[in-house]
């Protein structure tokens, strides 16, 4: 069966430094990988997925993430954090020939001025 | 483009009274989903639909809990009679359903408080 780890339930940043949210997964093939973030009242926004080709995957509002095989992660970056970036963020993996989308619990970022 | 479109966004009732929830997918989405999202948790997906299709339904709760979605299009999720532990949120999601690799986009959610 697959899941996904999020073993961070907070992240505190300053603004203008680099953002790390970490993710780890465990599927039976290669996996297909997605972030989500959700702001307060508010579903889940999609930011990007991995498929297959380039271990560097670029999303939207300037984040990105590394696929990484031999460590089964799948971690969220962004060079230089804003502040308006502070929200719950979502990994989530699904396993080939399954439709099914497994979520972590979720980590909460928080930028500081 | 209109994304999911969910109503209500926020409902309250008392226990043991029924509650249903109104899905609206993206254009052209064939496949439906509906989730709940309990508090400090990822979503754990309910049902899922290909077309007027529930192909995968074995997470949802069925003494209580029905979905439909009768031409394809819109979905309803219904809750009868409603638990103090129903009260979560309730997400709807769709994507194109051509291939396993299309993303998922989701709605706002209903927040339901089951008094």
């Amino acid at each position: 069966a697959q899941s996904v780890a999020q073993p961070e339930d907070q992240v505190n940043v300053a603004e203008g430094n680099p953002l790390t949210v970490k993710c780890t997964y465990s599927v039976s093939g290669n996996p297909y990988l997605f972030w989500y973030v959700q702001y307060p009242n508010r579903g889940l926004q999609f930011l990007l997925k991995y498929i297959t080709g380039d271990n560097l995957v670029k999303g939207s509002y300037g984040f990105e993430a590394e696929f990484n095989k031999s460590q089964t992660s799948f971690h969220l970056k962004k060079p230089s954090a804003l502040v308006s970036d502070s929200a719950l963020y979502f990994c989530a993996v699904r396993d080939p020939g399954d439709y099914k989308l497994s979520f972590g619990a979720g980590t909460t970022v928080t930028v500081r001025a | 483009e209109a994304g999911v479109v969910q109503s209500p966004r926020y409902k309250i009732i008392e226990k043991k009274q029924p509650v249903a929830f109104w899905c609206n997918p993206i254009s052209g989405h064939n496949t439906l989903y509906w989730y709940l999202q309990n508090l400090g948790q990822g979503p754990e997906l309910l049902i899922r639909y290909e077309n007027e299709e529930a192909v995968d339904d074995s997470q949802l709760p069925k003494d209580r809990f029905s979905a439909e979605r009768l031409k394809g299009v819109d979905s309803t999720l219904k809750i009868q009679p409603a638990e103090l532990g129903d009260s979560a949120v309730y997400l709807c999601a769709s994507s194109l359903g051509r291939t396993l690799t299309d993303t998922q986009y989701f709605g706002p959610g209903t927040r339901l408080t089951v008094l």
